[in-house]
């Protein structure tokens, strides 16, 4: 069964340091998006991405973050400057079609990427 | 903006028993997806309902969507130890991107 894959699965890096998060969506989706977990708290919302451009962003989502699709197949989350609190869990998903309220599409996440800021 | 509460927060069932979640929207709910989690681990896919009054089920878990209460609810019948984890409910938010906003989850634990 086709898949959405993250690495690494953990991180571990110093405050202030850049990290690349990558993602491999399923080969035929065309919407793609990050979310992120703090420990014990819920599920957020970071960014979507179509067509090869930002279609929506969270407050979160401030300029220390970046996405990218290099290339035909990953999908990036890069943090320029890590900061204690970017501490979390970081979700990749993607699904076929934009789901919308009255028409809802399967939305498949990866496994994740915890990242460790100190 | 449409919040998610799911309830209860917590729940301790003995091996066997049923159980049920419910997950309330703020606004009109028109589609739902519920995930199950281990704690500090991935999201697994469990159910989408789309459309008011629909119910779909899966091997024990029996998911249905009640568009009038703006509320799903998700019944396990004679839980099992591998039924324990995270139950979170997501909801395509207003807006035409497709991202979803989360409830904060409802941790399941089954005794055996």
């Amino acid at each position: 069964e086709p898949e959405v894959t993250q690495t690494p699965s953990h991180q571990v890096t110093q405050m202030g340091q850049e990290v690349i998060l990558r993602c491999v969506p399923i080969s035929n989706h065309l919407y793609f998006y990050w979310y992120r977990q703090i420990l014990g708290q819920k599920v957020e919302f970071l960014v979507s991405f179509y067509n090869n451009e930002i279609s929506e962003k969270s407050e979160i989502f401030d300029d220390q973050f970046s996405v990218e699709r290099p290339d035909g197949s990953n999908f990036t989350l890069k943090i320029r400057s890590t900061k204690l609190e970017d501490s979390a869990m970081y979700f990749c998903a993607s699904s076929k079609v934009r789901g919308t309220p009255t028409n809802t599409g399967e939305l498949f996440f990866g496994e994740g990427s915890r990242l460790t800021v100190l | 903006s449409q919040e998610l509460e799911q309830s209860p927060q917590s729940l301790i069932v003995q091996e066997g028993k049923n159980l049920t979640i419910n997950c309330t929207s703020s606004k009109t709910l028109y589609g739902l997806y519920w995930y199950k989690q281990k704690y500090g681990e991935g999201l697994i896919f469990l159910m989408m309902l789309q459309k008011g009054g629909e119910e779909k089920s899966h091997e024990k878990i029996t998911a249905k969507l009640d568009e009038k209460k703006q509320q799903s609810s998700l019944h396990i019948t004679a839980s099992q130890p591998s039924h324990a984890g995270i139950y979170l409910c997501g909801a395509v938010s207003t807006g035409n991107t497709g991202k979803l906003i989360f409830g904060q989850g409802t941790t399941l634990q089954v005794k055996p």
